[in-house]
């Protein structure tokens, strides 16, 4: 079965550059949902979208932004990158007509900033 | 290699009953584990975790979790169940090297009034 496909798998990029990840949710699915999982920490809920709307907001920076295109795929893009925001950057899918079944990770996104 | 447990797909309760939902682990050395709740077209949200210390933790909206090393359970519980507690709840432990949580499949609860 297809999972949810995440891109590049590792990244490395230097302070002040930018960086763009993406997330490619499983067929039929139309809500995206993307965490930020910082070395030892728990992971915090960034922001999701709902048929290319945004739906929901949690502690995303103002420095990152992301959108939903019309295929359903998303992309985070993380501008004036920071040490601190080497993390694991994973999302996960869901139709949200069958919104609590079949809630979908991906293995996320391996940032670091050097 | 670190893994939970979610046996169950689906557990549904009567308002006001208490309420149990369950995870086993398999992890190799101390445990994390935590549980993360996802209402309907939100993202995932904090309940509690256990790290060391007591094996009963308290988290957030009157939930509870029993860590059980013998029987290697971190079961989800709440003496009293809400409508409102109708979610998704996933069960998830931090992975050896502390970058990755890895989860459950999921237990979706339904609070029938």
């Amino acid at each position: 079965a297809a999972g949810v496909i995440q891109s590049p798998r590792h990244l490395i990029k230097e302070k002040r550059e930018t960086a763009t990840l993406k997330c490619y949710p499983i067929p039929r699915h139309d809500t995206v949902y993307w965490y930020q999982q910082g070395p030892g920490q728990d992971p915090q809920f960034l922001i999701s979208f709902y048929e290319k709307m945004q739906s929901d907001k949690g502690s995303i920076p103002d420095r990152f932004s992301a959108q939903q295109f019309s295929d359903y795929h998303s992309e985070l893009n993380m501008s004036s990158l920071e040490l601190g925001d080497s993390a694991l950057y994973f999302c996960a899918s869901n139709s949200r007509r069958g919104s609590l079944y079949g809630y979908t990770f991906g293995s996320g996104t391996r940032l670091t900033v050097v | 290699a670190q893994s939970v447990a979610q046996p169950e797909d689906q557990v549904n309760v009567a308002e006001g009953n208490p309420l149990t939902v369950k995870c086993t682990y398999s992890v190799s050395g101390n445990p994390y584990l935590f549980w993360y709740v996802q209402y309907p077209n939100r993202g995932l949200q904090f309940l509690l975790k256990y790290i060391t210390g007591d094996n009963l933790v308290k988290g957030s909206y009157g939930f509870e979790a029993e860590f059980n090393k013998s029987q290697t359970s971190f079961h989800l519980k709440k003496p009293s169940a809400l409508v409102s507690d109708s979610a998704l709840y996933f069960c998830a432990v931090r992975d050896m090297t502390g970058f990755k949580t890895i989860f459950g499949a999921g237990t979706r609860l339904f609070v029938k009034a």
